[in-house]
């Protein structure tokens, strides 16, 4: 199993639909982190958590969610979906020892027509 | 914030070639990481740079931090075509140690071929 996995890989959804995206960790780290890639503009962080009861705004945070379920678990949800947050998201986790770096997910793609 | 620049942003070189991709910070660098990713799939991290002067290798890729010119340079040889992809580079450390936030370049795309 992977360390990071992310549910749905690929989804099509539509404008003004409500939307959630999963990531769930097998690393027992408590650091997680939700961020979007967009061509030309590289990775941008949405949310972080640095544990179950502490959740951040990242650079872009508007027009998304999150939800630490666990220390696990970490959704990111987009409550009204629209054209411009089409991109491929990523979860990332880190915990001690920054020698081994952050651990990404496969990611998820979202389009939204 | 820091702000990590990449060059170049994309670059094509034959197989067999050497090449370097930079990585330069606006703000002093106390650590740098660099990660490689496939198109459309995930990051995999290739090293992590802890102070300046350090340099690291995985496999063919060679990694240097230069603290002074607040740079790192990943440099390849001999490339192949397994080494096509984005290559990214990570900082999440001020003067104060590391904030646990990955800031990103915007990446360098390298292709390769045959």
């Amino acid at each position: 199993d992977a360390d990071v996995t992310q549910t749905p890989r690929n989804r099509i959804t539509k404008t003004g639909k409500r939307i959630m995206l999963e990531c769930s960790q097998t690393k027992g780290h408590d650091r997680m982190y939700w961020y979007r890639q967009d061509p030309g503009l590289g990775l941008r962080l949405i949310y972080y958590s640095f544990d179950v009861k502490d959740i951040n705004k990242g650079e872009i945070s508007d027009g998304y969610s999150v939800s630490r379920q666990a220390q696990a678990k970490f959704s990111l949800s987009l409550e009204s979906a629209i054209p411009n947050q089409t991109a491929l998201y990523f979860c990332a986790t880190s915990g001690p020892g920054q020698e081994n770096g952050y651990t990404f997910g496969s990611g998820t793609r979202l389009t939204v027509v | 914030s820091q702000e990590l620049e990449q060059s170049p942003q994309s670059l094509i070189v034959q197989e067999g070639k050497n090449l370097t991709i930079n990585c330069t910070s606006s703000k002093t660098l106390y650590g740098l990481y660099w990660y490689k990713q496939k198109y459309g799939e995930g990051l995999i991290f290739l090293m992590m740079l802890q102070k300046g002067g350090e340099e690291k290798s995985h496999e063919k890729i060679t990694a240097k931090l230069d603290e002074k010119k607040q740079q790192s340079s990943l440099h390849i040889t001999a490339s192949q075509p397994s080494h096509a992809g984005i290559y990214l580079c990570g900082a999440d450390k001020d003067s104060g140690g590391s904030n646990y936030k990955l800031t990103f370049g915007k990446g360098t795309l390298l292709t390769v071929n045959p």
